[in-house]
């Protein structure tokens, strides 16, 4: 497809793990990256994998990557309700970032 | 981590008016600023690239006449929406590449509101 993917919604009960994905397009995507928005705010760099990597781990946050499939991952470990936001992943092609639609995160307690 | 300000964070028009927002990299120096428009509830679109010293590049379907940009400094990039009508009210977020080339960070973004 043309368009970066991901599932719109995703709702867990905090202390659970969240698994937010996402299908990107282009395979010489040289990086890929996560980002989250709260509401009315601007977008946060959680992180970020090259492309050559299968896996990322930052604390409660791991990012799994199949090249193969164009397929990246953001695992979010014990979620706490400060983690509901919009997710993004993005592609970087040449210098600019493909969006994603975003997921919303609902973490419930 | 690098911090990127935005100014204003919001405002409202007058249909007919001009706009300027302004975008600076606070603590590190950024050859390269982009600048996104964002509907509700709805991704991210480029809008155009702004290289320090040189021209934007703007992206496809964007007007550049109307969405002037200007990157004068490493750390300030301007956006003015000239004539601004009804349907340009939106979130317009910057954001400024880092020194590695690798991070993009994104300022707080400003809501527009044209009436």
């Amino acid at each position: 497809g043309e368009d970066v993917e991901q599932s719109l919604f995703l709702s867990v009960r905090e202390g659970d793990s969240s698994v937010i994905n996402c299908t990107y397009t282009d395979s010489s995507s040289t990086y890929l990256y996560w980002y989250k928005q709260e509401p009315g705010a601007g977008l946060q760099l959680l992180t970020y994998i090259f492309s050559n990597m299968d896996m990322k781990q930052d604390q409660r946050l791991t990012v799994l990557l199949n090249k193969k499939d164009k397929h990246l991952s953001l695992r979010i470990a014990d979620t706490q309700t400060g983690d509901s936001a919009i997710y993004f992943c993005a592609e970087k092609l040449g210098t600019a970032l493909i969006f994603g639609k975003g997921t919303t995160l609902s973490v419930s307690s | 981590g690098a911090v990127v300000s935005q100014h204003p964070s919001w405002v409202i028009c007058k249909s007919g008016t001009s706009v300027k927002i302004e975008c600076r990299s606070l603590d590190f120096q950024a050859t390269t600023m982009f600048w996104y428009r964002q509907f509700p509830k709805q991704s991210l679109m480029l809008m155009a690239t702004s290289n320090e010293g040189s021209k934007a590049t703007y992206e496809q379907g964007v007007e550049k006449d109307k969405f002037l940009i200007n990157h004068a400094s490493l750390t300030l990039s301007t956006l003015t929406v000239t004539s601004a009508h009804p349907e340009d009210s939106s979130f317009y977020i910057c954001s400024a590449m880092g020194t590695s080339g690798i991070e993009q960070y994104f300022g707080p973004g400003t809501r527009l509101t044209v009436t």
